[in-house]
């Protein structure tokens, strides 16, 4: 079992609520990644961390930001939540002195916006 | 867009039968990673094969990469019930890994 941990599971919340999904992981990685999965299938990077004070976009423009102050802590926030907003989102984290190595992903964090 | 392609999107076999996906992608990679996910879960990484291997094993998996053809392919000898879930295939080509499209395998008692 990985040791990386995804809160809230589920989320249902109004339209122009701001939210933040936490994802903390106990094995020292130093990468981390949010994926947004789609409700047929497809995975999309959509932010990376290469370590502390480390942010990257990923491939699929997102509306929402991260941060990374600490190692273990990589929290996605959505200001202002839409409709549009509502996917499955998935936080993983990998050694970052393996290269392209082997991704460790958290349970996910399904959002819906009414 | 996407860099793995992944075939077929769903796929329903007795348990007993082997089962077969097959991914191909487009760009030079450094290695190539399957994972698996079950319904309304996190995925798990099954088994990763580098650019310059050809073949690999993990217990009922098997996995083949043809760098020339871009493509690659997971066998799972003897499904079992416990064998449904999604199976992704996905590319490294820097430092970030791009997930295929996803084969559902739906596996039957």
């Amino acid at each position: 079992e990985a040791d990386i941990y995804q809160t809230p599971r589920y989320l249902v919340i109004g339209t122009g609520k701001k939210i933040t999904l936490e994802c903390s992981q106990t094995m020292g990685h130093d990468k981390m990644y949010w994926y947004q999965q789609d409700p047929g299938m497809e995975l999309h990077l959509i932010h990376y961390s290469y370590g502390v004070n480390s942010t990257e976009k990923g491939d699929l423009s997102s509306e929402s930001t991260v941060s990374r102050i600490r190692t273990e802590h990589f929290p996605l926030t959505l200001e202002s939540a839409r409709p549009s907003h509502t996917s499955q989102y998935l936080c993983a984290s990998s050694e970052y002195n393996k290269g392209s190595g082997e991704l460790f992903f958290g349970e996910g964090s399904r959002l819906t916006v009414l | 867009s996407q860099q793995g392609e992944e075939d077929p999107q769903a796929l329903s076999i007795q348990e007993g039968e082997n089962a077969t996906m097959n991914c191909s992608y487009k760009t030079s990679i450094n290695n190539l990673q399957w994972y698996r996910q079950n319904s309304g879960r996190g995925l798990v990484h099954l088994i990763l094969i580098r650019s310059n291997e050809r073949e690999k094993h993990s217990g009922r998996l098997r996995v083949t990469l043809d760098t020339s053809k871009k493509s690659s392919s997971l066998l799972i000898t003897a499904s079992r019930a416990a064998d449904t879930a999604s199976y992704f295939c996905a590319t490294a080509n820097t430092d970030k890994l791009i997930f295929g499209t996803g084969t559902r395998l739906q596996v039957f008692p």
